[in-house]
C-alpha cells in the first residue's frame, strides 16, 4: 500500500525557517517524481514544488522560488522542503504527492494527509 | 487568482447529473491533459479523473471527464449525497520553465 506522511509542520515566526519531510513506504521511490502542493485554510491547491526522480529537474512556484527548497533522499525514501524567510502568506497545510504517470501523461496519484505550517508573531 | 478558472459552486439533487467547467489557455489545457481531484471534507485530495478522461481504478463510472481545445469538463452522473466535496481541475503548464497549474476548486452541494 502506498503512503505518503508528512512532519514537520508547526508554528513559526515570520522570516523564520521549517523543514517539512516526507516519508514514503509501499513504492519503488526512487522511480517517482515527487511535490509538494499547499492549501492555505478555507483557500484552493496552489502547487510549490516538484523534484525528479534523481533530483535533475527542480521546479518552483514563483511565490516560493529562492526561499524554498526541495530535496530528496532516496536511499531513505525520503522527500523534504526546506523553508526560509517564511511569510504570513506561506501559512497552509502541506502535501506531499506522488507523480505518476501513464503513456507520458503525468498526475498526482498518491498524496499525503498533509502538515500544517502556521506563520505568525 | 488561480490559472485554471472553474466556478465557485454547483448543486445537485440526489439522481441528477452535473457538470463543472475548468477553463484555461494554449499553455496549459491546450497543449496538456488535465487532471481531476476530489477532496472530501477535512480529507487530503484523491485523483479522480487524469488524462482528460481516465479513471484510476476504484473510482465509479458515474464520474467521467471531457476536454475540448481550452477547456474540459468533470461530469458526475447519479449524483449521490457522498459526492459533496471540493473538485479541482490541474494540468501542467508550459509556460516560462514549466510548472503545474491548478483551478480555484468547485464547492458541490447535494441538496
Amino acid at each position: 500500500e502506498v503512503q505518503l506522511v508528512e512532519s514537520g509542520g508547526g508554528l513559526v515566526k515570520p522570516g523564520g525557517s521549517l523543514r517539512l519531510s516526507c516519508a514514503a513506504s509501499g513504492f519503488t521511490f526512487s522511480s517517482y517524481s515527487m511535490n509538494w502542493v499547499r492549501q492555505a485554510p478555507g483557500k484552493g491547491l496552489e502547487w510549490v514544488s516538484s523534484i525528479s526522480s534523481s533530483s535533475s529537474y527542480i521546479y518552483y512556484a514563483d511565490s516560493v522560488k529562492g526561499r524554498f527548497t526541495i530535496s530528496r533522499d532516496n536511499a531513505k525514501n525520503s522527500l523534504y522542503l526546506q523553508m526560509n524567510s517564511l511569510r504570513a502568506e506561506d501559512t497552509a497545510v502541506y502535501y506531499c504527492a506522488r507523480e505518476g504517470s501513464s503513456w507520458s501523461e503525468y498526475y498526482f496519484d498518491y498524496w499525503g494527509q498533509g502538515t500544517l505550517v502556521t506563520v505568525s508573531s | 487568482q488561480s490559472v485554471l478558472t472553474q466556478p465557485p459552486s454547483a448543486s445537485g439533487t440526489p439522481g441528477q447529473r452535473v457538470t463543472i467547467s475548468c477553463s484555461g489557455s494554449s499553455s496549459n489545457i491546450g497543449s496538456n491533459t488535465v487532471n481531476w481531484y476530489q477532496q472530501l471534507p477535512g480529507t487530503a485530495p484523491k485523483l479522480l479523473i487524469y488524462s482528460n478522461n481516465q479513471r484510476p481504478s476504484g473510482v465509479p463510472d458515474r464520474f467521467s471527464g471531457s476536454k475540448s481545445g481550452t477547456s474540459a469538463s468533470l461530469a458526475i452522473s447519479g449524483l449521490q449525497s457522498e459526492d459533496e466535496a471540493d473538485y479541482y481541475c490541474a494540468a501542467w503548464d508550459d509556460s516560462l520553465n514549466g510548472f503545474w497549474v491548478f483551478g480555484g476548486g468547485t464547492k458541490l452541494t447535494v441538496l
